[in-house]
């Protein structure tokens, strides 16, 4: 079945740099696109960007413009978002989903919890 | 503060009918397709209606979805206990992607 597997919790220190790992399973990688969104404790959904897996074209949020890479190898069906110079208000469970042009985010990870904290 | 404006609370008992609206402006809901996900306590979203008003299959058709200008609206008609949950409406903005606030759903 169609899959998205996250890695798991992480806890860094302000500054430091988180990489968040979305491993894809039952359908073909590069047909779609991988959407990041994030939320925060207690907070709604934040979309952070995308990416196309096809050819690695990438759309971030403009607050997080500068601090957020999104990556993908078709090698291993994985896409990655990496976050810089984290604060505490980052701190935020994050999710992958999928991007399908017709359906939007169909398919979700399972979230992986951030955690910054001195 | 949210692009798109929902009601942050709706409630109702079960087998009523409940619409949860959604607001946004002629750069988002009024160009572009609204979306809806459901997201119940402590589990990742889930799509429930995608291109304004068409339902994944697997989602019951008591979940509906409306498009009307610059605004949207879910409608779940026989509310049931399992419904109790968050929903989102999202839209693409400029080529950016739009979350409205979240609307709790109690069940009463």
């Amino acid at each position: 079945q169609v899959q998205l597997v996250q890695s798991g919790a992480e806890v860094k220190k302000p500054g430091a740099s988180v990489k968040v790992s979305c491993k894809a399973s039952g359908y073909t990688f590069t047909s779609y696109g991988i959407s990041w969104v994030r939320q925060a404790p207690g907070q709604g959904l934040e979309w952070m960007g995308w990416i196309s897996a096809y050819n690695g074209n990438t759309n971030y949020a403009q607050k997080l413009q500068g601090r957020v890479t999104m990556t993908t190898d078709t090698s291993t069906s994985t896409a990655y978002m990496e976050l810089r110079s984290l604060r505490s208000d980052d701190t935020a469970v994050y999710y992958c989903a999928r991007v399908a042009r017709m359906y939007g985010m169909d398919v979700w990870g399972q979230g992986t919890t951030v955690t910054v904290s001195s | 503060q949210s692009v798109l404006t929902q009601p942050p609370s709706a409630s109702g008992t079960p087998g009523q009918r409940v619409t949860i609206s959604c607001s946004g402006s002629s750069s988002n809901i009024g160009s572009n397709y609204v979306y809806w996900y459901q997201q119940l306590p402590g589990t990742a979203p889930k799509l429930l209606i995608y291109r304004n008003n068409q339902r994944p299959s697997g989602v019951p058709d008591r979940f509906s979805g409306s498009k009307s200008g610059t605004s949207a609206s879910l409608a779940i008609s026989g509310l049931r206990s399992e419904d109790e949950a968050d929903y989102y409406c999202a839209a693409w903005d400029d080529s950016l992607k739009v979350f409205g606030g979240g609307t709790k759903l109690t069940v009463l």
